[in-house]
């Protein structure tokens, strides 16, 4: 099935440090939602973004948009250990009645202390 | 207010035999979707059930299947297990078929076919 192209596929960084990563798409979504998974646990949603060029914050956490609705990024400023967890895109499409998620492959995250 | 609950978190079948996983939805959901979760990779949607009727389906053979129940609980059977059946199966719910508000995921069960 479809799954978004997420990239970097891993990231080992410094605690304190800021991470960036970036979800693209050849289709155009209505909706892009950002999500948490912990080992063990279901996707926890972070952020959802519902415009083209929306940037949306929540704590550490700021998402946007894209402008072109075929991409997003997340960025989380100052990481912390429990920011430790692999992080999804999820796009949403207007058309369909079960409007279901698509979700890319993850970003695994590493905080080294 | 409750999370959604799933059941069981572990589970082994072998080849050819047939699974039923079973999902309670978040409170006030009425919503309830089912993703395959394969290792190392995005979530991967089944189907959506909305008002106890499929609303729709994602590239899963029809061996799979589901019910939805009139307290909005669901259930996700699959037949004829195959290997490639290992996986998380979550669910998620929501309110209203068709959600704009992102969903609410379960823990998952994690189905091993051996």
């Amino acid at each position: 099935g479809q799954q978004l192209n997420q990239s970097p596929q891993s990231m080992f960084i410094q605690e304190g440090e800021d991470v960036s990563m970036n979800c693209t798409s050849s289709s155009i979504f209505n909706t892009w939602l950002w999500y948490k998974q912990d080992p063990g646990e279901g996707p926890v949603l972070l952020i959802a973004l519902y415009k083209a060029g929306e940037l949306t914050s929540n704590g550490r956490l700021t998402a946007q948009f894209g402008i072109t609705r075929k991409d997003s990024f997340l960025n989380i400023s100052a990481s912390i250990p429990s920011d430790v967890g692999i992080y999804f895109c999820a796009g949403q499409k207007a058309a369909g009645s079960a409007r279901q998620l698509t979700f890319g492959s993850g970003t695994q995250l590493t905080v080294l202390p | 207010e409750t999370g959604v609950t799933q059941s069981p978190t572990h589970l082994i079948k072998t080849r050819g035999q047939q699974v039923t996983l079973r999902c309670s939805s978040q409170s006030g959901h009425n919503t309830v979707s089912w993703y395959q979760q394969a290792l190392g990779q995005g979530p991967q949607f089944i189907f959506q059930y909305y008002r106890e009727e499929e609303n729709g389906r994602g590239n899963f053979p029809p061996r799979f299947s589901g019910l939805q129940f009139p307290n909005y609980s669901s259930e996700l059977n699959v037949n004829a297990l195959e290997l490639d059946d290992s996986a998380l199966y979550l669910c998620a719910s929501s309110l209203g078929g068709g959600s704009n508000y992102g969903y609410t995921f379960g823990s998952g069960t994690r189905l091993t076919v051996v």
